[in-house]
């Protein structure tokens, strides 16, 4: 079955700086890998995906991933942090032909001022 | 579109009482799934279904949890009887036939006492 491992279950970054939270997944086959994002009460939204086509994928709120088949990651970062980017992140990964999900642990981040 | 709708919000019952956790997909959406979050397992998959069939129900923890989908407007997950274990955040979700994105519902946070 397909995984995938988040490095560090919480992560405090000054705002204005980087934000890098880190996935890594288990597969010979380069599966679809995503990040969705979690604010408290709320439930999870699509950050950004990664379906084979760019290894450098863009998403909402100034959010990127690159996929690096030889690492197996899917790293995700922003260069300037903001307050609202306070939330929790889950990287997450499913088979080419299936619709189900495997969400890593998840990272929450903080962002002092 | 209203987005996925689940209810109730929040819900407390006393064990051994019996539990129904209601969902309303994305209109024209497909597939269904209900997850389970609970901060020593993270979030696993339960069940979903594709055109109102139960695909895959391999993450159903016992048969004390039930799912139902009578069409393609609404689910329903049942616990009977209910236990302080089951104490979570469930969350409903739908996604397009074709579609890599999962639309999350605000989840319906659940306490057995």
């Amino acid at each position: 079955a397909q995984s995938v491992t988040q490095l560090g279950s919480h992560v405090s970054v000054s705002e204005g700086a980087l934000v890098l939270l880190r996935c890594n997944y288990s597969s010979s086959v380069p599966p679809y890998l995503f990040w969705y994002v979690q604010y408290p009460n709320q439930g999870l939204q699509l950050l950004l995906k990664y379906t084979s086509a760019a290894t450098l994928v863009k998403g909402i709120n100034g959010f990127e991933a690159e996929f690096k088949k030889s690492e197996t990651s899917f790293h995700l970062t922003k260069p300037s942090a903001h307050m609202s980017d306070a939330a929790e992140y889950f990287c997450a990964v499913s088979d080419l032909n299936d619709y189900k999900l495997s969400f890593g642990a998840g990272t929450t981040v903080t962002v002092r001022a | 579109d209203a987005g996925v709708i689940q209810s109730p919000r929040h819900e407390v019952t006393e064990m051994g009482q019996e539990v129904t956790l209601r969902c309303k997909p994305i209109s024209g959406h497909d597939y269904l799934f209900w997850y389970r979050q609970t901060m020593m397992r993270g979030l696993e998959l339960l069940i979903y279904f594709n055109n109102n069939v139960p695909i895959d129900d391999s993450g159903m923890p016992e048969d004390r949890f039930s799912a139902k989908m009578p069409n393609a407007s609404f689910s329903t997950l049942k616990i009977q009887p209910s236990e302080p274990r089951d104490s979570a955040v469930y969350f409903c979700a739908s996604s397009l036939k074709g579609s890599t994105e999962a639309f999350f519902g605000q989840g319906t946070r659940l306490t057995v006492v």
